[in-house]
């Protein structure tokens, strides 16, 4: 079956270190999103691609970076880690061009900044 | 930019009671409307989509909504809850792959 998967689902990491998470589809989805999930904020975008080689900032994506070399995988670098990017981050893909029937999302990776 | 606005983080109802978690949202353009479901340590899945036609939508579990256009609204409803509803709802709202979603509302079924 296809699926979604991130890893590490857990990760610590001191303030200013540098930290990828991967995100890796097996849908063959053009269009991949990362997020975070913070309380009271629900899910706000970080960045997100269409295809390989696109990327894209969303609405919080400063001190994120991400790469797109292939369909499957979105990894997310956090150049240097701070404690306000402590959170737990989504994986998300989409296989139509307007995102109409929805996303699939992973099982999320919970980042703690120390 | 569309915005969803969830009017309640947390409701608690009764096992066997309505279940009613209200959104509204705001698009400049016809919106494809969505309701998430989270279970706890775990991603979230689509519980059911408006995007045209016919404006009350069913999903899985039970759940139902209806989409009003005069309203702005798209509330989320089930006629009786079951303790396995116990989870996070996040309504949201897409325009061209621009997912924005409400901030959750947190559903507790008491026995």
């Amino acid at each position: 079956d296809a699926e979604i998967t991130q890893s590490p689902r857990h990760k610590i990491t001191e303030t200013g270190r540098q930290v990828t998470l991967a995100c890796h589809q097996t849908w063959n989805h053009n269009n991949m999103f990362w997020y975070r999930q913070d309380l009271g904020h629900g899910l706000r975008l970080i960045h997100y691609s269409y295809g390989v080689q696109d990327t894209n900032k969303g609405e919080v994506s400063d001190g994120y970076s991400v790469s797109r070399s292939n369909t499957e995988d979105l990894p997310l670098t956090l150049e240097s880690a701070a404690s306000s990017q402590t959170s737990v981050y989504f994986c998300a893909s989409s296989g139509t061009v307007g995102g109409n029937y929805g996303y699939t999302f992973g099982s999320g990776t919970r980042l703690t900044v120390v | 930019a569309q915005s969803v606005t969830q009017l309640g983080s947390h409701v608690s109802v009764s096992e066997g009671a309505l279940v009613l978690l209200r959104c509204n949202y705001s698009s400049s353009v016809p919106p494809y409307l969505f309701w998430y479901v989270q279970y706890p340590n775990q991603g979230l899945q689509l519980l059911l989509k408006y995007t045209t036609g016919a404006t009350l939508v069913k999903g899985i579990n039970g759940f139902e909504a209806e989409f009003k256009k005069s309203e702005t609204s798209f509330h989320l409803t089930k006629p009786s809850a079951h303790m396995s509803d116990a989870a996070e709802y996040f309504c949201a709202v897409n325009d061209n792959n621009d997912m924005r979603f409400g901030a959750g509302t947190r559903l507790t079924v008491k026995p």
